[in-house]
C-alpha cells in the first residue's frame, strides 16, 4: 500500500476555505485516493474519494493532479466544528481492504 | 447514528483478564474491520472478516482473537490484558470484501486495562 505524507497540523480561522495537500509517491494504477475525518473519541468518518482530476461533494472537494501523486483535499468556508484530525489514505481497489491510517493532519479552526 | 452498533461503549478491567468487544455491522454490510487506536500509535488495522470468514489480518497481537457469526456481528476478544491495551477499538464496516468505497465506522469501545 502506498504511504502517504500530510502536515501533522494546520491552522485556520472560520469563514476560510482549508487546503490541505498529501503526498503519495509510490501510488499504483489500481490505488483510491480516500479522505477520513474524525473528532475526538469518536470513530473516523469518510469525508471523499477520487481516483483522478476532481471530486466534489457537499462536504468538500478533492483535487488530483494527473500524476495522481499527491492530492488536495479542500474545505469551503470552514467552521469550528470542523476541527478535527483528517487522514489521507490510498486504498488498493480489489484489495482485502485494510485501510492503512497515518497520522492525520490535526487542523484546528479559531472564531 | 453512522449505522454500525458497538458495545459496550466503555469497559474497565484489571490486568491478566479477559473482555469481549461486540460489533454489529451496518445492515447489508457484509466485512467487518476491526481497529485499536492508542495515543501513541494511532489507528492500527487488527483484522477483517468477510461472511463470517477471515480476509486480512494486521497488527492483532496473539492475545487478541475475532470472529464473525452467522448473523455478521462480528467479537473481538482480547485476554491477559496489559496495561498497554488499553485503548479505543473501532469497528467498521462495508459491503464488499475488497475495497471498493469507504468504510462506515461505529462510535468504538473505550477499554481501560487498571
Amino acid at each position: 500500500l502506498a504511504k502517504t505524507t500530510q502536515p501533522i497540523s494546520m491552522d485556520s480561522y472560520e469563514g476560510q476555505e482549508v487546503n490541505i495537500t498529501c503526498s503519495h509517491n509510490n501510488i499504483a494504477t489500481n490505488d483510491y485516493i480516500t479522505w477520513y475525518q474524525q473528532f475526538p473519541s469518536q470513530g473516523p468518518r469518510f469525508i471523499i474519494q477520487g481516483y483522478k482530476t476532481k471530486v466534489t461533494n457537499e462536504v468538500a472537494s478533492l483535487f488530483i493532479p494527473a500524476d495522481r501523486k499527491s492530492s488536495t483535499l479542500s474545505l469551503p468556508r470552514v467552521s469550528l466544528s470542523d476541527t478535527a484530525v483528517y487522514y489521507c489514505l490510498v486504498a488498493e481497489g480489489g484489495s482485502q481492504g485494510n485501510l492503512i491510517f497515518g497520522k492525520g493532519t490535526k487542523l484546528s479552526v479559531k472564531p | 447514528d453512522s449505522g454500525v452498533t458497538q458495545t459496550p461503549k466503555h469497559l474497565i478491567t484489571a490486568t491478566g483478564q479477559r473482555v469481549t468487544l461486540r460489533c454489529s455491522p451496518r445492515s447489508g454490510d457484509l466485512s467487518v474491520y476491526w481497529y485499536q487506536q492508542s495515543l501513541d500509535q494511532g489507528l492500527q488495522f487488527l483484522i477483517q472478516y468477510y461472511n463470517g470468514e477471515e480476509r486480512a489480518k494486521g497488527n492483532i497481537l496473539e492475545r487478541f482473537s475475532a470472529q464473525q457469526f452467522p448473523d455478521l456481528h462480528s467479537e473481538l476478544n482480547l485476554s491477559s490484558l496489559e496495561l498497554g491495551d488499553s485503548a479505543l477499538y473501532f469497528c467498521a464496516s462495508s459491503a464488499s470484501r475488497g475495497y471498493i468505497y469507504g468504510y462506515t465506522f461505529g462510535s468504538g469501545t473505550r477499554l481501560t486495562v487498571v
